[in-house]
């Protein structure tokens, strides 16, 4: 079993719409949670961090976290063709380690 | 405000041969991880530094070593490059007991031929 599992997509959303993420993780003990963009050809930037159940909002992003279901998402409101990109979610292990998903592709058609 | 600086952008070594990668980590930030990227795959950890000690190593052979200066910044080098070495390598920077979100740097996009 993955110790973070993401849906590979392409997940494909018109321009305006919401686009919904999806993560899980098999470490229950794990305490931090994050998103990263990547872009084509370019490094993973950090888009938001959740440390507590339940949601955690900005901008147009919302990050969801469920610790009694090993659930993570994250939302992606009024979805631009700029977000179109891979998503990574990473769970943070043993002080520090990441642990990243293979990455969900998001494209968003204008 | 720096972020986190990564140097080479790209590298093309033959198997076999030796590399070194270089990172600063961003102002104020004292800790660095390193990662490797394969093509269609998520990062993965290779090792992380705090006070220049390694803390933490990830599923990587021994030919994988780092370095971590008093300025905070970092080396990583690999030894006896295997064509499956080639990937992404990413630096990033923490707060260390400040906090525990990681920026990374551009990355060095290393080939092995």
């Amino acid at each position: 079993q993955k110790e973070v599992e993401q849906n590979s997509g392409p997940l494909s959303v018109p321009e305006g719409a919401i686009a919904s993420l999806n993560c899980t993780y098999s470490d229950r003990g794990s305490q931090s949670f994050f998103w990263y963009r990547q872009y084509s050809g370019k490094s993973p930037e950090l888009i938001m961090s959740i440390y507590s159940n339940g949601d955690k909002e900005d901008g147009r992003f919302t990050a969801q976290l469920n610790k009694a279901s090993q659930y993570v998402s994250l939302l992606i409101r009024d979805s631009q063709p700029s977000d179109s990109a891979t998503y990574l979610c990473a769970v943070n292990e043993y002080g520090n380690k990441l642990v990243f998903g293979a990455g969900t592709i998001l494209r968003v058609k204008s | 405000d720096a972020g986190v600086t990564q140097s080479p952008t790209h590298l093309i070594k033959t198997r076999g041969q030796q590399v070194t990668l270089r990172c600063s980590p961003k102002s104020g930030h004292d800790t660095v991880s390193w990662y490797q990227q394969a093509l269609g795959q998520g990062p993965q950890f290779i090792f992380q530094y705090y006070e220049e000690e390694e803390r933490q190593r990830g599923n990587f052979p021994d030919r994988f070593s780092g370095h971590q200066f008093p300025n905070y910044s970092s080396e990583l080098n690999v030894n006896a490059l295997l064509l499956g070495d080639s990937a992404l390598y990413l630096c990033a920077s923490s707060p260390g007991t400040g906090g525990d979100e990681q920026y990374f740097g551009p990355g060095t996009r290393l080939t092995v031929t």
